[in-house]
Order: C-alpha cells, then sequence, then structure tokens
C-alpha cells in the first residue's frame, strides 16, 4: 500500500528566503505526483503536477522536482513572501482513475 | 465562474442520524471524489465516481453512501454507522486525462452535537 510522508511537519522561515519542502512515497509505480496548497479551514489549490515521466515543473516561484526512483519529490519556493503562509500538501496517484494518496502536509509559516 | 460548491460550510449531527453533504460542479468534470481530513492530517479517499451512475469504494467507504445520478452531482451521505464523523469533508473533480489535477471546494464541517 502507498504511504505518502511529508518533512517537516512544520517551518518557519523569515521573508525572503528559498526553502525546499520534502516529500517521499513508498510504492514508485505511480502516475503523477501532484502539490497543493491549503489555506485554514479551505479547499486544496493545485499549485504542480508532475506526470511520472517528467523530472520537474515549474510555475512562477514554485519548482517541483520528482525522482521516482528514489520515491521522493522536493517543492522549491524562491524568495518566501508572508503570503506563502499556509500547509503544502503533497499527494500521488498509483493508477489511471487518478486516486490520490497524501501525505500529511507542512505548514509554513513565512515571517514579515 | 466555474467551480465546485460544497454546501453547507458547517453542518452538525445527532446520535443515530444520517447527514447528506452537497457536491455540486459546473467544470463538466467527469470525475468526481470525496475525501475526509482530520485535524493536522492528510487527506483520506472515501469514495470515487469516474462516470455517472457508477461509483467506487476508497480507502475508509464503511459508514458512508453515495450517488451519481447527474453528472454535476455527486452526494455524501455520512450514515448512523459512521462512529467517529467529526471530520472537514472535501469535495473534488477533475476532466479524466492524465495530466490534470484534481479541483477542490471549500469543504463542509461536520461536527457531532
Amino acid at each position: 500500500k502507498q504511504e505518502v510522508t511529508q518533512i517537516p511537519a512544520a517551518l518557519s522561515v523569515p521573508e525572503g528566503e528559498n526553502l525546499v519542502l520534502n516529500c517521499s512515497f513508498t510504492d514508485s509505480a505511480i502516475y503523477n505526483l501532484q502539490w497543493f496548497r491549503q489555506d485554514p479551514g479551505k479547499g486544496l489549490t493545485s499549485l504542480l503536477l508532475i506526470q511520472s515521466s517528467q523530472r520537474e515543473q515549474t510555475s512562477g516561484r514554485l519548482n517541483a522536482s520528482l525522482d521516482k526512483s528514489s520515491g521522493r519529490s522536493t517543492l522549491y519556493i524562491a524568495a518566501s513572501q508572508p503570503g506563502d503562509s499556509a500547509t503544502y500538501l503533497c499527494a500521488v496517484s498509483s493508477n489511471a482513475g487518478n486516486m490520490l494518496t497524501f501525505g500529511g502536509g507542512t505548514r509554513l509559516m513565512v515571517k514579515p | 465562474d466555474g467551480g465546485i460548491t460544497q454546501s453547507p460550510k458547517y453542518l452538525f449531527r445527532k446520535e443515530g442520524q444520517n447527514v447528506t453533504l452537497s457536491c455540486e460542479q459546473n467544470l463538466n468534470h467527469d470525475a468526481m471524489y470525496w475525501y475526509r481530513q482530520d485535524p493536522g492530517q492528510g487527506l483520506r479517499l472515501i469514495y470515487y465516481s469516474q462516470i455517472v451512475n457508477d461509483f467506487q469504494k476508497g480507502d475508509i467507504a464503511e459508514g458512508y453512501s453515495v450517488s451519481r445520478e447527474k453528472k454535476e452531482s455527486f452526494p455524501l451521505t455520512v450514515t448512523s454507522a459512521q462512529k467517529n464523523p467529526t471530520a472537514f469533508y472535501l469535495c473534488a473533480s477533475r476532466v479524466a486525462q492524465d495530466d490534470q489535477p484534481q479541483h477542490f471546494g471549500d469543504g463542509t464541517r461536520l461536527s457531532i452535537l
């Protein structure tokens, strides 16, 4: 059974810092990996989706990488801002139905 | 505006009562999903549906039921058999293509009276 782990569980950084969030998964037979953002009491917003054949995806200040063989993904946030404060969730899809297995999330706080 | 609407935002359940959470989407998406989120944790899949009149159990389907009579709608019933229903419930939908992400509603918070 697929298991997804995110480290650290919480992170506090000063504004302007570059940071890396980590995600690991136990079964490398995945279709894709997705990163989401969740604000308190809200739903999830999709940030990046990496297909299993891809190594990375970029959107603005965000860059996500995927190393399928080692079961790892990282989300890199450049020049962090207070508005980046949220919980970041990693999820993997192991089948064509896109049923997702989620990690527990990393709660990020960016201090002004 | 296209999107996913979940209602109500907050819901309270009495002992022995069934309650139904609504999820409607106007994105013309084929697939719809229900997840449960407990405090400080990730999401767990309850049920999913890839086409109308068809749905499958996820990892934690016991005590829940769904229907998919229309493409736009995927209601979730939390039955009295679900002994620990207090959680944040999230509905999602997506186009049935590999490179497309799931889109989420704003959730329903269910509590026990």
